[in-house]
């Protein structure tokens, strides 16, 4: 079936960087749009951006531009997002999510998520 | 940016209540919302699409209603299993944004 599978926890100091994978089985990387979506403790869900895998096009929060970067490996199945200068505010599961619809040239990824990976916990301590 | 409201932010509820959560958008989004579970330790699960599309799977106890700003999940007769947050997502436009959520528990 249709799935994102996320990297493992990872902890991490003030200022350094953590890049956070996301595996698809069940349908081609390529054909979809990914989100990344976090969750501070106890709090909401924050849509941080998406990285198209086929063009590697990509689209950040402007909350995150310049510390973030979404990519996808050569072997066309995994996606990754890295972020850095890690904070204390930082700390959160970080989540990737599959756009809903198929990609196609010229489609956009407002379209909103249908599958989701099943969270990276991020823990920023020094 | 688009802001996204929800209330209540928490309710309570008995198995076999009806239970209405509202969702509204501080513009115009048509028809471009969506709804989503989660619970506790687990990642959201799409619930509802295009405000009103229930998603593959998804008990028909739960539906949608609502475009433009106001929108309104409703879950017609509570079971144990529905106790959990509900967020509503606008993908109308970048940056996506989503509610803040709505706790459901048990009374």
């Amino acid at each position: 079936q249709v799935q994102l599978v996320q990297s493992g926890a990872e902890v991490k100091k003030p200022g350094a960087s953590v890049k956070v994978s996301c595996m698809a089985s069940g349908y081609t990387l390529t054909g979809y749009y990914i989100h990344w979506v976090r969750q501070a403790p106890g709090q909401g869900l924050e849509w941080m951006g998406w990285s198209n895998p086929n063009s590697g096009a990509t689209n950040y929060a402007q909350k995150f531009q310049g510390r973030v970067t979404m990519t996808r490996g050569a072997s066309m199945t995994t996606a990754y997002m890295e972020l850095s200068s890690l904070r204390s505010d930082d700390t959160a599961i970080y989540y990737c999510a599959r756009d809903a619809s198929p990609y196609y040239y010229g489609s956009d990824a407002l379209n909103g998520m249908d599958v989701w990976g099943q969270g990276t916990t991020v823990t920023v301590s020094s | 940016d688009i802001q996204m409201t929800q209330s209540p932010s928490s309710l309570s509820a008995s198995v076999g209540d009806r239970v209405t959560i509202t969702c509204r958008a501080s513009q115009d989004i048509t028809n471009d919302l969506a709804w989503y579970q989660q619970k506790p330790g687990k990642a959201p699960e799409r619930l509802i699409h295009a405000a009103s599309r229930l998603h593959s799977g998804v008990p028909s106890r739960f539906s949608g209603s609502g475009s433009g700003t106001e929108f309104t999940l409703t879950i017609s007769s509570l079971q144990p299993e529905d106790f959990a947050t509900y967020y509503c997502l606008q993908h109308n436009s970048f940056p996506l944004t989503f509610g803040p959520g709505t706790k459901v528990d048990i009374k």
